[in-house]
């Protein structure tokens, strides 16, 4: 069965760095996302992405964060200059294909470590 | 920001039993409503879900039942399996499909004892 992959399982970093986090969507599919979850927090939506630009962002989503596809088959979240509050479970999700009511699928995350 | 909200961190069922979760949200404007499961260091896994035109969605042992009037819906799993412990999140959406900014509860972790 298709599913979302995400790279790395876990990132360390330090504050004030940048950070590029990494997915492949299910084929076909043409709408993409990204959430992340503080631990002990609920599931945030960050930004939505379609036709190549992004549909809908949260306040969460400022100028430090940005969304790439760069090419048919990747689609990446990078946070230019880390904070220790960036520190959470980052998601990457997908849905649509061409002619289908679908619903999103979730890759298995993105472990996000700022010291 | 409250718009949904589980306001049961846990549940605890016998195998066999019926394991009923609940959900409940502010915002009007959400029209449709989905069930996601989540197994540690996974992701969200879609269970079901069911748009605000119906009442009652059923696929296999999943059952979500949705009153608009109370603004709240349950997922109900009949018979319950160990194999369904894990966190359960009711998330919510504008527009009649999923395809827009998911909102999600805090989560009901669901333990069925053997």
């Amino acid at each position: 069965e298709p599913e979302v992959t995400q790279t790395p399982s876990h990132q360390v970093t330090q504050m004030g760095q940048e950070v590029i986090l990494r997915c492949v969507p299910i084929s076909n599919h043409l709408y993409f996302y990204w959430y992340r979850q503080i631990l002990g927090q609920k599931v945030e939506f960050l930004v939505s992405f379609y036709n190549n630009e992004i549909s809908e962002k949260s306040e969460i989503f400022d100028d430090q964060f940005s969304v790439e596809r760069p090419d048919g088959s990747n689609f990446t979240l990078k946070i230019r200059s880390t904070k220790l509050e960036d520190s959470a479970m980052y998601f990457c999700a997908s849905s649509g294909r061409q002619g289908y009511t679908d619903t999103q699928y979730f890759g298995p995350g993105t472990r996000l470590t700022v010291l | 920001d409250q718009q949904v909200k589980q306001n049961s961190p846990s549940l605890s069922v016998q195998e066999g039993r019926i394991s009923i979760l609940n959900c409940d949200y502010t915002n009007s404007m959400f029209d449709y409503f989905l069930w996601y499961k989540k197994y540690p260091a996974e992701g969200p896994t879609f269970l079901i879900s069911i748009s605000s035109i119906k009442d009652k969605n059923e696929d296999g042992r999943f059952t979500v039942f949705l009153n608009k009037s109370a603004k709240h819906l349950s997922l109900h799993i009949v018979p319950s399996q160990p194999g369904d412990s894990a966190v359960y999140f009711c998330a919510a959406s504008v527009g009649g499909t999923s395809y827009g900014k998911l909102t999600f509860g805090q989560g009901t972790i669901l333990t069925v004892h053997p």
